[in-house]
């Protein structure tokens, strides 16, 4: 059974800091998707990951993957309040079916 | 282009009552999925459809039911409605599996007491 584990789940940060958002997974994949959710909305796509190495990058947020190490990473650059939200990796397991983590709460503090 | 629409956006129903939770995309995607997000979790997929005519179960199908005639609509049915079937429910599409990430509804919040 896939487990897609992210940590933190809750992060509370300062404007203007920088940081990182884990997402494990436990079995082969190599689609990886990040999505971002505001209060009572619905998912948003953020990045789509497709292969060992790829990273993309929009406004302060990057992403990674390394398939061999079963790992994504969510890097945020400078912080700001509008970052503020829940983010979610999920992971493509097979026919057609992702796997979402946990989600990780993002606070920004002014 | 609408999107992914969903209704109700919200709905109470007593433990015995059934429902059909409304789906529809405009965007000619093949690949449709409903999804259940409880408070403080992530998504966990229900069922999932690659076409007209074909579903098949996700992780979570127990107490629901869904049929696909149109590439457009894919409802999803609770069947003697149950507390532990609480949750917010989110429709999505997709063009075709391999790169295409997915394109979710705005949800529907449901109660069943």
């Amino acid at each position: 059974e896939l487990k897609v584990e992210q940590n933190p789940l809750f992060l509370s940060m300062q404007e203007g800091k920088n940081y990182t958002i884990y997402c494990n997974y436990s079995t082969t994949s190599d689609r990886l998707y990040w999505y971002r959710q505001d209060p009572g909305k619905s998912l948003e796509s953020l990045f789509v990951l497709l292969s060992n190495g790829a990273v993309k990058q929009e406004g302060r947020l990057m992403a990674s993957l390394d398939t061999k190490a079963r790992l994504s990473t969510l890097h945020i650059t400078a912080a700001v309040h509008d970052l503020s939200a829940t983010y979610f990796c999920a992971v493509d397991k097979s026919g057609s079916r992702l796997t979402f983590g946990e989600g990780t709460q993002l606070t920004v503090n002014p | 282009n609408a999107g992914v629409t969903q209704t109700p956006k919200f709905r109470i129903l007593k433990i015995g009552q059934s429902m059909t939770l409304q789906c529809a995309q405009d965007m000619n995607h093949n690949y449709m999925y409903w999804y259940r997000q409880d408070p403080g979790m992530g998504l966990k997929l229900i069922y999932y459809s690659v076409g007209a005519g074909i579903t098949d179960k996700g992780e979570v199908p127990n107490g629901y039911n869904v049929s696909r005639s149109t590439t457009e609509d894919f409802p999803l049915r609770l069947e003697l409605a149950a507390p532990s079937q609480t949750s917010v429910y989110f429709c999505a599409s997709s063009y075709y599996r391999e790169s295409e990430e997915q394109y979710f509804g705005p949800g529907t919040r449901l109660t069943v007491t």
